[in-house]
């Protein structure tokens, strides 16, 4: 089945860059998702990225794909302490009829 | 609107009760989704909805999880009897439709924290 692998913990200094990655096992997924879970809230959708794309910019967010490796990332930059969460990779599953998500990647941002 | 409302917020239970955990999606959303999150395994989709109808509730982990959506706005995702380690936050989700960039995204509401003593 499909399966999203991320690691868990990520320590930064404010100011420096995130960078953020995800593998993933479903070569076929047309979308792939950023989500943001701030402390004792639901997800949010960060960004997301079409398949036959291989970088997307927003702001301070830059997604890269490299669907070879089935490999996804996340840069933040001039990260902030605002920027503190978990964030979640996602694929669409074979189906076509959820998402599948990681387990999650806690972003600690220290001033 | 509101967003996903989903409550209660927090539920202290003993093992053996029954536990009701209710949701709202947004208005005109055809996608409804029960997700569960714990340290351990993360994020795991439970059951979802298409237009109150359910079509995959193949991540329901026992006869005990039960969940219904009888119309637009309402749905229950019911535990009975409950066990400790259904101990999770409960999340509910809607969408417009599913995948995609604009209107293919999921809207969560802010969780259920069940605690099973």
């Amino acid at each position: 089945g499909e399966d999203v692998e991320q690691s868990l913990f990520l320590s930064v200094r404010e100011g420096d860059s995130s960078v953020i990655n995800c593998t993933y096992t479903d070569s076929s997924s047309t979308y792939l998702y950023w989500y943001k879970q701030e402390p004792g809230a639901g997800l949010q959708l960060l960004t997301y990225i079409f398949s036959n794309m291989d970088m997307k910019q927003d702001q301070r967010l830059t997604v890269l794909l490299n669907k070879k490796d089935k490999h996804l990332s996340l840069r933040i930059a001039d990260t902030q302490t605002g920027d503190s969460a978990i964030y979640f990779c996602a694929e669409i599953n074979q189906a076509g009829t959820a998402l599948i998500f990681g387990k999650g990647t806690t972003l600690s941002v220290s001033s | 609107d509101a967003g996903v409302i989903q409550s209660p917020r927090h539920e202290v239970t003993e093992m053996g009760q029954e536990v009701t955990l209710r949701c709202k999606p947004i208005s005109g959303h055809d996608y409804l989704f029960w997700y569960r999150q714990t340290m351990m395994r993360g994020l795991e989709l439970l059951i979802y909805f298409n237009n109150n109808v359910p079509i995959d509730d193949s991540g329901m982990p026992e006869d005990r999880f039960s969940a219904k959506m009888p119309n637009a706005s309402f749905s229950t995702l019911k535990i009975q009897p409950s066990e400790p380690r259904d101990s999770a936050v409960y999340f509910c989700a809607s969408s417009l439709f599913l995948g995609g960039g604009n209107g293919g995204e999921l809207f969560f509401g802010e969780g259920s924290r069940l605690t099973v003593l």
